[in-house]
């Protein structure tokens, strides 16, 4: 199976200072890897994903790194705003494997931004 | 597109009663999830289909659930009795078959389950 895990659940960083969440997965087979965003009171939202032939990706004020050696993802918001307040998750698939397009979905981190 | 429409948003009900939760998943999408989420658990897979089709009810917690999805556009989530135990916000969300392998799952609003 996978197992998907977060490194800290909360994370205080002050208004205009780069964030990063990191993400740690468990199976080397796993080859397509996605961030999501849930703000209070709403369905995860999609931020930016990756497959695994790619080691980074950059989207408007994001970024997602992969190491595969050592199986783990972080996602960099540069500039941070207080809109970006929410829980973040890390999903991974191995959709080429096994497992179509179902996800296993990590704790997630809360993202807390300080004016 | 409207995205994935759910309904109801909210729904409280007392124990042993009938719930039935729906979903209309984004149109041409092939899969359809279910998901629970609380607090202690996280985001946890119950049931996903494709065309139509369950693939994998592992995450079914127990008999009490049941999914069915008699059309492409359409998907129910029942649980026959409820419990307060089953007090959670469950999410619907679809995504489209990738030659690729994995694409994103786009989510609806999530249900909000009372079970008092």
């Amino acid at each position: 199976g996978e197992s998907v895990g977060l490194h800290l659940p909360t994370l205080s960083v002050q208004e205009g200072d780069n964030s990063i969440i990191n993400c740690a997965y468990s199976n080397s087979a796993s080859d397509y890897f996605i961030w999501y965003k849930q703000e209070s009171g709403k369905g995860p939202q999609f931020i930016i994903d990756i497959r695994s032939n790619m080691d980074k990706r950059q989207g408007q004020r994001v970024t997602v790194l992969l190491n595969k050696t050592v199986k783990h993802l972080s996602l960099q918001i540069a500039a941070t705003q207080p809109g970006d307040s929410a829980v973040y998750f890390c999903a991974v698939s191995r959709g080429l494997t096994g497992g179509g397009n179902k996800l296993t979905f990590g704790t997630g981190t809360q993202l807390k931004v300080e004016l | 597109d409207a995205g994935v429409i759910q309904s109801p948003r909210h729904e409280v009900t007392e124990m042993g009663q009938e719930v039935t939760l729906r979903c209309k998943p984004i149109s041409g999408h092939d899969y359809l999830f279910w998901y629970r989420q609380t607090m202690m658990r996280g985001l946890e897979l119950l049931i996903y289909f494709n065309n139509n089709v369950p693939i994998d009810d592992s995450g079914m917690p127990e008999d009490r659930f049941s999914a069915k999805m008699p059309n492409a556009s359409f998907s129910t989530l029942k649980i026959q009795p409820s419990e307060p135990r089953d007090s959670a916000v469950y999410f619907c969300a679809s995504s489209a078959v990738s030659l690729a392998g994995g694409s994103q799952q786009y989510f609806g609003p999530g249900t909000r389950l009372t079970v008092t």
